[in-house]
């Protein structure tokens, strides 16, 4: 089944302390990207890649960071976790970059920072 | 930099009601998609326009792309339950980014 899987669905976690949420699609995409969604404000791109290794900001990277060493997984880091950044939080991929294709996302992870 | 406004924030309809929500931009879009989120779900592709003054149809729902390509809507004839939700359009910021609208929740009452 295709798919975008995201872990964990629920975090809770104190400040500071580093974490990782993973995401793995298996369409073989060359897109990845994202974002994290607050109520009033909608869904807002973190980061996304076009293709391994090439990664870029998107508007709201402060804070976060990410890689892409292999197609299939785009990680989001947080170094030092702040309670502005609890959020609902989307990964997305979509098979190119030209801005016409559609994303699938994941089921989403709740990170809650206390 | 750029910003897609939609509205309206919110709308509560009686089911059988038409809704609409609508995305406006203060420049030219490429083109945009429209996605729906179940609440508590992830956001699922609904359809992607691209032509200027486009319209299509999906049963009940229908998307409209503007002459200017500045501005988009969605409508729903005759609500259902099954239409709650959050509609959010989406489109280019450059090249590789991306920009949603803030959304709309639909909540329809039975």
């Amino acid at each position: 089944e295709a798919q975008v899987t995201q872990n964990p669905r629920y975090l809770i976690t104190v400040t500071g302390k580093k974490l990782t949420v993973t995401c793995s699609q298996n369409m073989n995409h060359e897109y990845m990207s994202w974002y994290r969604q607050d109520p009033g404000l909608g869904l807002r791109q973190i980061y996304y890649s076009m293709n391994v290794e090439v990664t870029d900001k998107g508007d709201v990277p402060e804070g976060y960071k990410v890689s892409r060493k292999e197609k299939r997984n785009f990680p989001l880091i947080l170094e030092s976790p702040s309670p502005n950044q609890t959020s609902l939080y989307f990964c997305a991929s979509s098979t190119g970059t030209a801005g016409n294709t559609e994303a699938f996302f994941g089921q989403g992870t709740r990170l809650t920072v206390v | 930099g750029q910003q897609v406004m939609q509205i309206p924030q919110y709308q509560h309809v009686q089911e059988g009601e038409d809704f609409t929500t609508y995305c406006n931009s203060s420049t030219t879009l490429s083109n945009i998609q429209w996605y729906k989120q179940r609440p508590g779900g992830h956001p699922v592709f609904l359809i992607q326009l691209v032509k200027s003054g486009e319209v299509k149809k999906q049963k009940r729902l229908t998307f409209q792309f503007g002459e200017a390509k500045k501005n988009s809507s969605l409508h729903i004839t005759a609500t259902q339950t099954t239409d709650v939700g959050t509609y959010s359009c989406r489109s280019t910021s450059g090249t590789y980014k991306y920009i949603f609208g803030t959304g709309t929740r639909l909540k329809v009452l039975a």
